[in-house]
């Protein structure tokens, strides 16, 4: 079974700096994949960046950066400058990779970025 | 514009009612998926299909019915037997290519139980 650990329920940062939102997983598969996803108060779920277990460089994607420990079974998202607009809820999820396959979320952080 | 689409946006359903919820992709994608999201939580999975006119169970689907009769619907029918339906609702659809499986989601529909 799979698990996903997000320990920071609300984080809270000022314009322009950078954010850590950390993510912890568990699983007995060899092969997965990482993603974040983030849910502005809309509600829809918007793809941020993917990791998949062999990839040896860190994910990047624009201001979004995937710190990925394997050893320590982390993958913690770096957003870099933050903006007003990142205010939103946060889900870390992984799944297996072999062809199609469920993902199994996190609980959540909630990011408010201020002025 | 390619998308997925669900509706409604918000739907009331009276107690003992059976409703069903929209999703539809234009994406071409072979799989769909159905999530539940309660506040303060995440997404927990109800049905997945990988391919029309077959679906599996997700971790919660009691209570739950879907049919994928057309790749680019997935429907989801919230029983009379699901006894606490007032959430909000996600459909997802994926694609596997050489980069993997991403999945895209459509905007919800949050079901309120009056």
């Amino acid at each position: 079974a799979q698990k996903i650990t997000q320990t920071q329920p609300g984080m809270f940062v000022q314009e322009k700096e950078a954010v850590t939102l950390d993510c912890t997983y568990d699983t007995s598969d060899q092969s997965y994949g990482l993603f974040w996803y983030k849910q502005p108060s809309s509600g829809e779920m918007i793809f941020l960046i993917y990791q998949g277990s062999y990839d040896e460089q860190n994910a990047t994607e624009g201001r979004y950066s995937l710190n990925f420990q394997k050893a320590r079974k982390s993958a913690n998202l770096v957003i870099s400058a933050s903006q007003l607009g990142d205010s939103a809820m946060y889900f870390c999820a992984m799944r297996g990779v072999s062809g199609y396959s469920t993902l199994t979320f996190g609980k959540g952080t909630m990011l408010l970025v201020s002025p | 514009d390619g998308g997925i689409t669900q509706s409604p946006k918000y739907l009331f359903r009276k107690e003992g009612q059976n409703v069903t919820l929209s999703c539809e992709q234009n994406l071409n994608h072979d799989a769909m998926y159905w999530y539940r999201q309660d506040p303060g939580q995440g997404l927990r999975l109800i049905y997945y299909s990988q391919i029309v006119n077959d679906f599996q169970k997700g971790d919660i689907a009691e209570g739950y019915s879907v049919s994928r009769e057309k790749k680019e619907s997935f429907p989801l029918t919230v029983t009379s037997a699901q006894k606490n339906p007032t959430a909000f609702y996600l459909c997802a659809s994926s694609q596997v290519t050489h980069l993997g499986e991403t999945q895209y989601f459509g905007p919800g529909t949050r079901l309120l139980v009056l």
